[in-house]
């Protein structure tokens, strides 16, 4: 069965850090490239970072550009997320997903994990 | 960065009904649009890729279409596990944004 499970969320102090880990199982991750995306208590889903499957590209939405770091480990078929300087506003589910490519073209995410809580607060 | 509006933002209806859901991309994406399904305590679901090609598994009441830079989500004829929330992504370009989301609720 295909499947992506996140973990290391957990309740953090504005200005700390925190390293979120998606397990993948069910597919030659090594093939595929790989994203975060984050959804706050009540509101819709926000598009964090993407990372290609060599890690030769990796992108990340402005709103954490500097503070968060994404990398994979291919031969541990695994995704991480360093998050560092945690604000308020990064209090959400986080997810990973794997990235659809079709005709050499990036078309959305086709398999999803469940999320994982990461809560900043004091 | 493109903005994608969605509308309506909560629709009510009934089994059996077909139902809209709209996105407007703020520049010209092509067909790089996918769609999504959310349910609580559920794993997100892709529905509709590329604007209109309906991913494996996803039942043929779920179409996808496009007009210059507005898409369209249709359900055809509404089922009880259709009631959830959906949302819009572009695939055009870096950042990968994301409509604020429909919620499809029981009428």
């Amino acid at each position: 069965e295909v499947q992506l499970v996140e973990s290391g969320g957990g309740l953090v102090q504005p200005g700390g850090s925190l390293r979120l880990s998606c397990a993948a199982s069910g597919f030659t991750f090594s093939n595929y490239n790989m994203k975060w995306v984050r959804q706050a208590p009540g509101k819709g889903l926000e598009w964090v970072s993407y990372i290609s499957s060599s890690s030769s590209n990796i992108y990340y939405a402005d709103s954490v550009k500097g503070r968060f770091t994404t990398s994979r480990d291919n031969a541990k078929k695994s995704l991480y997320l360093q998050m560092n300087s945690l604000r308020d506003e990064d209090t959400a589910v986080y997810y990973c997903a794997r990235s659809l490519v079709v005709a050499a073209r990036l078309q959305g995410m086709d398999v999803w994990g469940q999320g994982t809580t990461v809560t900043v607060s004091s | 960065d493109i903005q994608m509006t969605q509308s309506p933002s909560s629709v009510s209806a009934s089994v059996g009904d077909r139902v809209t859901i709209t996105c407007r991309a703020s520049q010209g994406i092509s067909t790089n649009l996918a769609w999504y399904q959310q349910k609580p305590g559920k794993v997100t679901k892709l529905l509709i890729y590329a604007a209109s090609s309906l991913q494996s598994g996803v039942p043929s009441r779920f179409s996808g279409s496009v007009s210059g830079t507005d898409f369209t989500l249709a359900i055809s004829s509404l089922q009880p596990e259709d009631f959830a929330t959906y949302y819009c992504q572009q695939a055009n370009s870096f950042p990968f944004t994301f409509g604020g989301g429909t919620k499809v609720e029981i009428k």
